[in-house]
Order: structure tokens, then sequence, then C-alpha cells
């Protein structure tokens, strides 16, 4: 089984400004990496897929990046709305598909 | 537009048994592999099972296999998972997701219901 694991935990961030969330597996996905987000009281939605693909009509300040082991997600200027955890999963050798154990994303 | 609709949630005792099901809308469901993915509450998230668009190829977890069962019905555009023996760690909201494309392999998932809870408790 392919072991994801987020870093940090939790991120302060000021509205604004840059986060940088990573996100590395145990071994080689390539680039079957994706990222969601979560908010509270919802489901997951999907925001980058192929490592670096935007899925559609998520906004151009998100932006994913990486292969092999690591992965970086970017969220270059963050809106209110965007304070949520926010989840990586691997889909290149599965089953069984597994996600790391998230990153929350907190007004600072 | 894409819609997931999950149902059959609700309180069960240790041992017990619930069917889940997904009502699918808005794309061609018979063409999607589908999958199940649990949230225990304030955890993370949990893949359960998966099954191709024609039912030939399913997955478990171990941590349910053996217990739940996924099957769909293509004609009435619409997934189940019955799950058994429902221990204490099943408690948690199901959801079940769309798998991104055609290639059933491609093990992301671009579509999600709003899940329902699941509750295994004396």
């Amino acid at each position: 089984e392919i072991v994801m694991a987020q870093s940090p935990a939790t991120l302060s961030v000021s509205p604004g400004e840059r986060a940088t969330l990573s996100c590395r597996a145990s071994q080689s996905v390539s680039s079957n990496l994706a990222w969601y987000q979560q908010k509270p009281g919802q489901a997951p939605r999907l925001l980058i897929y192929g490592a670096s693909t935007r899925a559609t009509g998520i906004p151009a300040r998100f932006s994913g990046s990486g292969s092999g082991t690591e992965f970086t997600l970017t969220i270059s200027s963050l809106q209110s709305e965007d304070f949520a955890v926010y989840y990586c999963q691997q889909y290149n050798n599965w089953p069984p598909l597994t996600f790391g154990g998230g990153t929350k994303v907190e007004i600072k | 537009q894409v819609q997931l609709v999950e149902s059959g949630g609700g309180v069960v005792q240790p041992g017990g048994s619930l069917r889940l099901s997904c009502a699918a809308s808005g794309f061609t469901f018979s063409t999607y592999g589908m999958h199940w993915v649990r949230q225990a509450p304030g955890k993370g998230l949990e893949w359960v099972t998966f099954i191709r668009y024609d039912g030939i190829n399913i997955y478990y977890a171990d941590s349910v296999k053996g217990r739940f069962t996924i099957s769909r019905d293509n004609s009435k555009n619409t997934l189940y998972l019955q799950m058994n023996s429902l221990r204490a760690e099943d408690t948690a909201v199901y959801y079940c997701a769309k798998g991104i494309s055609t290639d059933w392999y491609d093990g992301s998932f671009d579509y999600w219901g709003q899940g329902t809870l699941v509750t295994v408790s004396s």
C-alpha cells in the first residue's frame, strides 16, 4: 500500500498571501496524484488531477506540481473561500486508493 | 449537470446490516467506474470500494473486505453498497464518487455526492 503524507497538518495564512502545501508518497506514483478541497459539512471537491491539471471550474490561483514522490499544491493568493482542508490522493497503484491525512488552511 | 444523491444511512447496532444507494444523473452512468469513500467523524478520507462501469472489476479496502458488497444497476443509474457485520469503526459519512474518465483504472474522482451518515452503535 502506498502511504501518502501531507505537511504541514495546519497552515495559518493571511488573506492575499501565498499558501504552499506538500504531499509525499512512500513510493513513486508518477503523475497520478489528485488534490481535493473540503469545507466543513461539505463533500470534497476535485481541484487538481494528473498532478498539475486543474479540474473544470477551478480558479487559476490553484496550481499543482511535482512527480514521483514529491508534490505541491500552491494557492497563489488566498481568498476567504479557500480556507478549508486539502487532501492529496494517489491513483497510480491501486487498490487501495490512498489519501494523505490532510492539511487545514486556516486564517492567520 | 452531474448529480450523485446518496441515501440509506442511519443508526444500526453492531453486527447489523445497512444498504446504501447512490442515484446518479447528468452523465452516462454505464460508462464510468464508481467508488464509495468514507470519512469518520473528524477524520480524513478513506477509500472503501470500486466497481467498474460494467461491474466486472470490483475492489475493496482490506478494512471492509468480506463484509461489504458494491453493486450497480445501470438500467436504474444507481450504485449500491451492502454493508453487513457492521462495527463501531464503520461509523462515517459515506460518499459515492464518480471516476473521472472512461479509462476505468483512472482512480481520481471528479464528482462526489453529499454523503450519508452511518452510525454503528448499541
